[in-house]
Formats: C-alpha cells, structure tokens, sequence
C-alpha cells in the first residue's frame, strides 16, 4: 500500500532550535510529495510540495529516494511555527487521492 | 479565507441519528474531497467527487454516503450514528485533480459530536 508515515506525534523544541519533522513513505517509483500545516484555529492549508522545490517560512523538505523520506526541516524555529504539520502524499491505485500521514504536532517554547 | 465554506461549524446529536455536512467549493474548483480528522486516526480520506461524478473513495463506511451537485456544492451524509463517529470533518476543493501539482483548499470544518 502506498503510505505515509510520521512517527512522531508531537516534537517540541525552543525558539531558535533546529527543526525536523519526519516523514516516511512507501516506496512507488517517483512519489509526489507535500507538507500541508494546521495553525491553530485556522484551515489545513497547503506548506509546500517537493516539486517546486521551494522554501516557505524558512521550511524546506528535500525527498530523498534511497531512505524513502521527505522530512520537514527548518534550521531555527519560531514560536509561530506551532502547529500541526500533516505529510501528504498522491496515492494512485485503481483512482486518483491525496493521503496523509497521522500528522505532527510542533511546539515551539519560548 | 480559502473560498471553501463548509456548514454547520458544530454538530451535536445522538447515537442511530442521521446528520448532513454541507461544502461549497472555491468559485471555479470542480473537485471536492472529504477527509475525517479525528485524534486518534489522523486525517482520513473519505471520497472525492468531480465535476458531479464519484472520483476516488477512501475509508468511508457504508453508513456514509456523498454527493455532489450541479452547482458543485457537496453534501456529506452519515446515518446510524455512533459514538466513534464524532470527528472533525473537512472539505477541500481543488482546479487540477490527477495533477501532481495539485493544491487543496480546506474548508474549516464541522465539528460533529455524537452523544
């Protein structure tokens, strides 16, 4: 099956710390990848896709084939940066869906 | 605002009762998808509709049911309700299904509490 794996439920880190969000996917040739973020009380809203290979809020994520990962990483977090982080993937099988991984919380301490 | 509306905000009901989730897509999106947040599962796909028609389906119970209509707004319907079934449920709409630049745009959600 075409999964995606976060084990951590939740990482908590102090402002200014690196960040690593863990994602894990089951391999399926070329996955096409992305971290969708939850703010508190607001929308699950799109964060970035491997594709475009793009930094957004100082987060970037690099897919890595041979460990099968697309970690979340941000080199010194802010205590905005709390907040759900889901791992999505495109899953294709007999139809087309984006699954998503159980999610991450992040807290960011002062 | 991601242009997705989704009523109610909050549900409350009982057990056996039968309830219906509105969504309306952003102005133009054809595809509308729903998902289940709950704390233990996570975010779960439920069903995707395009354009009126059935896309994908993912953990739905029989005991839900969907559809979308001709003007593209959604109704997510679930009957015989039990406890487990109290959840967070989310709508997303998107402009480009099956691309794999695809975006989602999420409603906020209605919070359905079964009693």
């Amino acid at each position: 099956a075409q999964r995606v794996t976060q084990p951590e439920k939740l990482l908590s880190v102090f402002k200014g710390a690196p960040v690593e969000l863990k994602c894990n996917y089951s391999y399926s040739g070329s996955p096409e990848l992305f971290w969708y973020v939850q703010y508190s009380r607001q929308r699950l809203q799109l964060l970035l896709r491997h594709i475009s290979r793009e930094s957004i809020k100082g987060f970037t994520a690099d897919l890595n084939k041979g460990e099968t990962s697309f970690h979340l990483k941000k080199p010194f977090a802010q205590e905005e940066d709390s907040a759900m982080y889901y791992c999505a993937r495109i899953r294709m099988d007999s139809s087309y869906k984006l699954i998503f991984g159980s999610g991450t919380r992040l807290l960011v301490r002062p | 605002d991601s242009g997705v509306t989704q009523t109610p905000k909050h549900l409350i009901t009982a057990t056996g009762q039968r309830v219906t989730l509105r969504c309306s897509p952003r102005s133009g999106d054809l595809s509308v998808y729903w998902y289940q947040q709950s704390l233990d599962q996570g975010l779960q796909f439920l069903i995707q509709y395009y354009n009126g028609e059935e896309r994908a389906k993912g953990n739905i119970l029989e005991r839900f049911s969907a559809q979308q209509f001709p003007d593209l707004h959604s109704e997510l319907n679930l009957s015989s309700l039990e406890l487990g079934d109290s959840a967070l449920y989310f709508c997303a709409s998107s402009a480009e299904p099956g691309q794999f630049y695809e975006k989602l745009f999420f409603g906020s959600g209605t919070q359905l509490s079964v009693l």
